[in-house]
C-alpha cells in the first residue's frame, strides 16, 4: 500500500538559516508524483513544489527545492534562508494514478518554526 | 486564480445531526475531493468525484456520503453525526490527470466541525 512517512513532528531552524523537512515513501508503482504543501495557521494548504518519479533533475522553486533519492524513496524538502514567515506545518504528498484522476496520500505533516 | 470554497469556517452541530459541507469551485475542474485532517494523522481522503453523479471511497468513507449535481459543486454529508467526526474538513479540486502524475489539487479553506 502507498504510504507516506514524516518522521519529524516539529522543527526549529534560525532566521535566515536552511533547514531540511524529511519524507519517505513507499509504492510499488512506476510513475508517481511526490508534492510538498505549506498550511500557515490560517488553514489554507499551498502548493510549494513536485517532483514526478521520472524526472531526472531535483525541482527547484525559490528558496524551495526536493532532494529526491529515488533509491531510497526519500523526497526532502530543502528551505534555504528561513524566513519567520515559514512558520507553519509541512506536509509530503504522493500522487496514485487512477483511472479517473489521482489521489493524493499525505504523510502525518512536520510543524516548522522559525526562531528571530 | 483557482478559487474553492467552503460553505462555513467553524461549525457546531450536536450528535445525531444531519450535517451538509458544501465546497465550490470555479475553476471547471472535473475532480473533486474531501479530506479530513486530523492531528498526527494529516489529511485522509474521505470521498472523491471525477464526474457528476460519480463518486469513488476514499480511505475513510465510513459515516459520510457525497453528493455531485452539479461539476462545480461538492458535498459531503454527515447522516448522523457523531463525536469522533470533530475535526478539519478540507475540499480539493483538479482537472483530469490523464495518466499523468502531475495532478496539483487545490484547496478550499477548510471547514473546523465541532460536534457535541
Amino acid at each position: 500500500a502507498q504510504k507516506i512517512t514524516q518522521t519529524q513532528p516539529g522543527m526549529f531552524v534560525q532566521e535566515k538559516e536552511a533547514v531540511t523537512l524529511d519524507c519517505t515513501y513507499d509504492t510499488s508503482d512506476p510513475s508517481y508524483g511526490l508534492f510538498w504543501y505549506k498550511q500557515p495557521s490560517s488553514g489554507e494548504m499551498i502548493f510549494l513544489i513536485y517532483q514526478g518519479s521520472y524526472d531526472q533533475q531535483n525541482a527547484t522553486e525559490g528558496r524551495y527545492s526536493l532532494n529526491f533519492q529515488k533509491a531510497r524513496k526519500s523526497a526532502n524538502l530543502v528551505i534555504s534562508a528561513s524566513q519567520l514567515g515559514d512558520s507553519a506545518m509541512y506536509f509530503c504528498a504522493m500522487s496514485i494514478v487512477m483511472e479517473y484522476g489521482n489521489k493524493l496520500v499525505f504523510g502525518a505533516g512536520t510543524i516548522l518554526r522559525v526562531k528571530s | 486564480d483557482v478559487k474553492v470554497t467552503q460553505s462555513s469556517r467553524y461549525l457546531v452541530k450536536r450528535t445525531g445531526e444531519k450535517v451538509f459541507l458544501e465546497c465550490v469551485q470555479d475553476m471547471d475542474h472535473e475532480n473533486m475531493f474531501w479530506y479530513r485532517q486530523d492531528p498526527g494523522l494529516g489529511l485522509r481522503l474521505i470521498y472523491f468525484s471525477y464526474d457528476v453523479k460519480m463518486k469513488e471511497k476514499g480511505d475513510i468513507p465510513e459515516g459520510y456520503s457525497v453528493s455531485r449535481e452539479k461539476k462545480e459543486r461538492f458535498s459531503l454529508i454527515l447522516e448522523s453525526a457523531s463525536t469522533n467526526q470533530t475535526s478539519m474538513y478540507l475540499c480539493a479540486s483538479s482537472f483530469l490527470s490523464s495518466g499523468s502524475s502531475y495532478n496539483e489539487q487545490f484547496f478550499g479553506p477548510g471547514t473546523r466541525l465541532t460536534v457535541l
